[in-house]
């Protein structure tokens, strides 16, 4: 059981946007940068934003982040079916590190 | 290259220790805390623990206290997972990664492949 709370499960249709959210407390996202990855089966994780809303290079702009209090979301905008694959938030806890549970996009 | 490199698969029995190994380029070894996570089959993202390889400060996640070692050898520029009383739970693919802002404000994010670990009678 995380203290970060992403939703199990999204899903969209090529072209469609879909955002992905995570939502803390106080104690994590409250006060702490949030990054987001990737990760394909039977892979490492990938960086997609750290910072909040920064992208790495070699990231499309097609992927977004904000964060708001102590919420954070990823936005995927153009969806591809490449897209299928599994989200998580990371953020930190006081000197601890926290991933969210994950999110399962399904391109439909 | 820049580059994290696992050690291989292994199997274990229950109640003995697993270590395994993170060879990290010499460029980038005491520049950025080494983390792990542990991965269960078909499970998400377990944060266990980090290392400062520069003063070899640690800080561990309350599920693996009392279990858990981290380590690293600044004369192989490898860091090290020790894991101890293994049970069935822990058969995991286990990474190795490190993160955070470089000297010029670049922010640096690098995985290894990954350790599977299992653990069976």
């Amino acid at each position: 059981q995380s203290v970060v709370t992403q939703p199990p499960s999204a899903s969209g249709t090529p072209g469609q946007r879909v955002t992905i959210s995570c939502s803390g407390s106080n104690s994590n996202i409250g006060k702490n940068t949030v990054n987001w990855y990737q990760q394909l089966p039977g892979t490492a994780p990938k960086l997609l934003i750290y910072s909040n809303n920064q992208r790495p290079s070699g990231v499309p702009d097609r992927f977004s982040g904000s964060k708001s209090g102590t919420s954070a979301s990823l936005a995927i905008s153009g969806l591809q079916s490449d897209d299928e694959a599994d989200y998580y938030c990371s953020t930190w806890d006081g000197s601890l590190r926290v991933f969210g549970g994950g999110t399962k996009l399904t391109v439909l | 290259e820049v580059q994290l490199v696992q050690s291989g698969a292994e199997a274990k029995k229950p109640g003995t220790t697993m270590k395994i190994a993170c060879s990290i380029s010499a460029n980038i070894f005491t520049t950025y805390f080494v983390h792990w996570v542990q991965q269960a089959p078909g499970k998400g993202l377990q944060w266990m623990g980090l290392i400062d390889p520069t003063d070899d400060f640690t800080t561990y996640t309350e599920k693996f206290q009392g279990r858990i070692t981290i380590t690293a050898d600044r004369s192989t520029h490898t860091v090290y997972l020790e894991l101890t009383s293994l049970r069935s739970e822990d058969s995991a693919l286990y990474f190795c990664s490190v993160a955070g802002f470089g000297s010029n404000n670049t922010y640096f994010d690098l995985w290894g492949r990954g350790t599977l670990i299992t653990v069976s009678s």
